[in-house]
């Protein structure tokens, strides 16, 4: 069974600080990996997707590694800024577990002012 | 383009009671799918569809009913809530369910069943 981890669970950091928002999985058996961000009470806003062939994706100040046969991915947040909190999630889609996204439990990020 | 919408936003039904979930996407995208959000539980897909006509069960289809009469729409139903459906439901759609593109969210429905 596919199971996807986020470590840590929760992180505050000081505004201008980078970091990095850590996530593996169980079967390497993926198609793609995807990142989300969550704000309170909303849905889900896609910030990146990496295909299986690819090693990383960037977007702006984000940047996500896919690293298949550890099963590790890594988001990478530079100069991070106070409206970058929120929850952010991965998750993963694999074939053999159906058509669905098997998600990980986010990591609630706080970037204070 | 609108993207994914949802109606209705809150909604608060009483134990037995039945309503429906509207999902709409203006993408033509051919799959879409329905997930529950729990605390600790993370999100957990309920049903999906491959295309108009075709649906099939996701991890915890029971107590829901969808179908797939059109491309855009996609609506779940309740047959008899119970308080354990409690939750935020997502709906999500993406040009194919090969894996190879992203898949985008609505903004949630919270569902409380007393």
């Amino acid at each position: 069974k596919q199971e996807v981890t986020q470590i840590p669970a929760a992180l505050s950091v000081p505004e201008g600080e980078n970091l990095v928002l850590n996530c593996s999985f169980t079967d390497s058996a993926i198609y793609n990996l995807q990142w989300f961000r969550q704000d309170p009470g909303k849905g889900l806003t896609s910030l990146l997707l990496i295909q299986s062939s690819q090693r990383e994706q960037t977007s702006g100040r984000l940047n996500a590694s896919l690293d298949k046969s550890s099963g590790r991915s890594t988001l990478y947040i530079a100069a991070s800024q106070p409206g970058d909190s929120a929850t952010y999630l991965c998750a993963v889609y694999s074939w053999e577990y159906g058509n669905k996204l098997v998600f990980g439990a986010g990591t609630i990020l706080r970037v204070k002012s | 383009n609108a993207g994914v919408t949802q109606t209705p936003k809150f909604q608060v039904l009483k134990t037995g009671q039945s309503m429906t979930l509207q999902c709409a996407q203006d993408m033509n995208h051919e799959y879409m799918s329905w997930y529950r959000q729990d605390p600790g539980m993370g999100l957990r897909l309920i049903h999906y569809s491959v295309g108009a006509g075709i649906t099939d069960q996701g991890e915890v289809p029971n107590g829901y009913n969808v179908s797939r009469s059109t491309t855009e729409d996609f609506p779940l139903r309740l047959l008899s809530a119970a308080p354990s459906q409690t939750s935020v439901y997502f709906c999500a759609s993406s040009p194919a369910g090969t894996g190879n593109y992203e898949q985008y969210f609505g903004p949630g429905t919270r569902l409380t069943v007393t």
